[in-house]
């Protein structure tokens, strides 16, 4: 079964970090370049980071950029994002996403299939 | 900064047909933005409808379809049904990894 899970969502002070893994099974994990993308309550969709197919190289927003770090390990079929220095307008819905474009190929850029995402609440 | 558009909300009638559209604050958009297309319903992940502006993910009914009209890129319903009330979010690849979503349209069936 094709599949993307998230975990690791929770509720966090201000200033502080969390770390969200999501588990990838039922393809070639390390054939597939992934992203990160989030929902504050109530709002629309933000696209927050990407890493290639070999962790080459990440990508983010700016609204994030310095203080979260998108990583994987192939080996364990898994995505994370290392989120520090917490602000209340982080709080959101983390999703997990594949991309289309990875090791094989890259002729498009898409949020091909999701996870069911985790909730991160950033409060005193 | 650059900014997506796309309209709040859209109406349409049953069996009717609708076009929301994607934008670009400064600028066109071209396939080389990879339009992409997402469905989404309260308290549920999103849903891939289109991507590659005008390529259907699996699953995805006929009567949405991609494209690019004038500057912008384009999702058209034909023949909408009640399940087709939802929220619809486009994405716009900008390069350099870097993806923007356009802050979504409601779209009512009624």
């Amino acid at each position: 079964q094709v599949q993307l899970v998230e975990s690791g969502g929770g509720v966090v002070q201000p200033g502080g970090s969390l770390r969200l893994p999501c588990a990838a099974s039922g393809f070639i994990f390390s054939n597939y370049d992934m992203q990160w993308v989030r929902q504050a309550p109530g709002k629309g969709l933000e696209w927050v980071a990407l890493i290639r197919y070999d962790g080459s190289n990440g990508y983010y927003a700016d609204s994030v950029k310095g203080r979260f770090t998108i990583s994987r390990d192939n080996s364990k079929n898994t995505l994370y994002l290392q989120m520090n220095s917490l602000r209340p307008e982080d709080t959101a819905v983390y999703y997990c996403a594949r991309d289309l474009c990875g090791r094989t190929s890259c002729y498009t850029r898409v949020f091909d299939m999701w996870g069911q995402g985790t909730m991160v609440t950033v409060s005193s | 900064q650059t900014v997506v558009t796309q309209e709040a909300s859209f109406s349409v009638s049953p069996g009717g047909t609708v076009t929301l559209t994607c934008g670009l604050s400064s600028g066109s958009v071209s396939t080389t933005n990879y339009p992409s297309w997402y469905q989404q319903t309260p308290g549920q992940a999103p849903r891939t409808l289109i991507y590659n502006t005008n390529t259907r993910s699996s699953g995805v009914p006929d009567r949405f379809s991609g494209s690019i009209f004038g500057n912008k890129a384009a999702l058209t319903i034909t023949g909408a049904q009640a399940e087709d009330e939802s929220h619809y979010y486009c994405v716009l690849y900008m390069g350099s990894g870097v993806s923007l979503f356009g802050g979504g349209t409601k779209l009512t069936v009624l």
